[in-house]
């Protein structure tokens, strides 16, 4: 079974910190997600990588910056949390089929790490 | 106007009952569709893709409509476990792109 872990479920922060939210996968997978949901707006993709070392911006990029260093793990950080950024955060992976057009696989979530700012 | 636009629900309806639920998606360059599931407090996880000749899965059955740009699921005999939100997501490149669900509440 596909297993992607976040490292927190629930975290509390204040305005102006540095956070860091870790996704780690087991399977092996090329392709990472970083989305964020929020009521009424659905999940809005923040980032997303390619593979190690590579990294894209999604729909909302502003205000976070992502870290690839190794194939597991992908790393969402907000330089300076802001109370608008209080939401859920799930990551997600994916597996890489084929060379070139579509990939159509799966993504496989995390359990989602609940972030409050204050 | 939304890329993915679902009625939020809720849809409250007894045990037993057929329940179907419309997506309406507003790129015509869109290639891949897909219902997934998300329970209360948890990460969402597909349900099914959804295929241009349609598709069942038992008791859930998904039908795209490309010219009409939308895409149906069908819950037949529901049971109380189906109550969950359901996402229909479109994808015409490696990203996918999310309704905001529509919230199932199935009752004895």
């Amino acid at each position: 079974d596909v297993k992607v872990t976040q490292s927190s479920r629930y975290l509390v922060k204040r305005t102006g910190e540095k956070v860091f939210l870790e996704c780690v996968q087991d399977m092996d997978h090329e392709n990472m997600f970083w989305y964020r949901q929020d009521p009424g707006l659905g999940l809005r993709l923040i980032y997303f990588s390619y593979d190690v070392k590579m990294k894209e911006k999604g729909d909302i990029p502003e205000g976070y910056s992502v870290s690839r260093e190794k194939k597991e793990r992908f790393s969402l950080i907000l330089e300076s949390a802001s109370t608008n950024q209080t939401s859920m955060y799930l990551c997600a992976s994916r597996k890489l089929l084929g060379t070139g057009g579509f990939s159509y696989n799966e993504q496989f979530f995390g359990p989602g790490t609940r972030l409050t700012v204050l | 106007r939304k890329e993915v636009e679902q009625d939020p629900g809720p849809f409250n309806v007894p045990e037993g009952a057929t329940v179907a639920f419309n997506c309406t998606y507003s790129n015509s360059a869109s290639q891949s569709f897909f219902w997934y599931r998300q329970d209360c407090r948890k990460e969402p996880k597909l349900l099914m893709s959804v295929y241009s000749s349609g598709n069942e899965d038992g008791r859930f059955t998904a039908q795209l409509n490309r010219a009409s740009q939308y895409i149906s699921l069908l819950i037949r005999d529901s049971k109380l476990s189906d109550s969950a939100t359901y996402l229909c997501v479109v994808s015409n490149t490696d990203k996918l792109i999310f309704g905001t669900g529509t919230r199932l509440q199935v009752f004895p």
